[in-house]
């Protein structure tokens, strides 16, 4: 147990559903991403929140829309998602600080679009 | 922009033995930061070590060490006295040392490493 915890752990959503995945952390920590991960390719930065404001946005397309309520919640709204968009969603979080400090992650989403 | 690359897409090893996975990264930054993260079949991604670009003394954390080699950008992680619980796929990390309110990763393609008994 890291300390951040995603929920639903599995997801499968038709192409016109909407859907949004959550992320919750009581770390205590600033900084907070959303990871895709796919097979046979690295993790691939999405999103990275420091202190609930959105401070990159890796070229997503519109069909993820991000959201940080509070330091401690993070969600990834979802709609009209292509089956590409299949992957395991990870969440994580960091102090937000610099030096040496580390990022903790959720133990994921498996989401499936049919 | 940094890359990490991680060559060996499979690895295995015997039980209580050692194995050594390879990891090599590019940038033009001089301070920055070097993880290993293990994912489980529980999809939990966790810290194994980490290496500050600054610290000439190579990582150690138990049966995990790291051979850090700087000139040559090379991050490789040894497991002594392989379990079974060692079985996961291994991913190499980098971070920039100053970002500004994150500490973003940039990952390889991870390796999966297999324990025989």
């Amino acid at each position: 147990e890291t300390g951040v915890t995603q929920t639903p752990r599995h997801l499968v959503m038709g192409m016109t559903n909407k859907k949004s995945l959550k992320c919750e952390q009581h770390l205590g920590h600033n900084a907070m991403y959303w990871y895709k991960q796919s097979a046979k390719k690295p993790l691939e930065l999405m999103f990275v929140y420091s202190l609930e404001e959105r401070v990159e946005n890796n070229s997503v397309p519109s069909r993820f829309s991000p959201e940080c309520p509070n330091s401690s919640h993070l969600f990834l709204h979802l709609h009209t998602l292509q089956p590409e968009d299949s992957a395991l969603y990870l969440c994580a979080s960091s102090l937000g600080q610099g030096g040496d400090t580390e990022a903790f992650f959720g133990q994921g989403t498996r989401l499936t679009v049919v | 922009a940094q890359t990490v690359t991680q060559s060996q897409p499979e690895m295995s090893v015997q039980e209580a033995e050692t194995v050594t996975l390879s990891c090599t990264y590019d940038t033009s930054e001089s301070d920055y930061y070097l993880f290993w993260y293990k994912q489980p079949p529980s999809r939990q991604m966790i810290l194994v070590i980490r290496q500050e670009a600054y610290k000439q003394q190579n990582a150690t954390e138990n049966r995990f060490s790291v051979n850090f080699q700087k000139a040559a950008k090379s991050f490789s992680l040894k497991i002594s006295d392989s379990q079974l619980g060692d079985a996961a796929m291994y991913f190499c990390a980098y971070r920039s040392a100053w970002q500004g309110g994150s500490e973003k990763l940039v990952f390889g393609k991870g390796t999966k490493l297999t324990v025989n008994p």
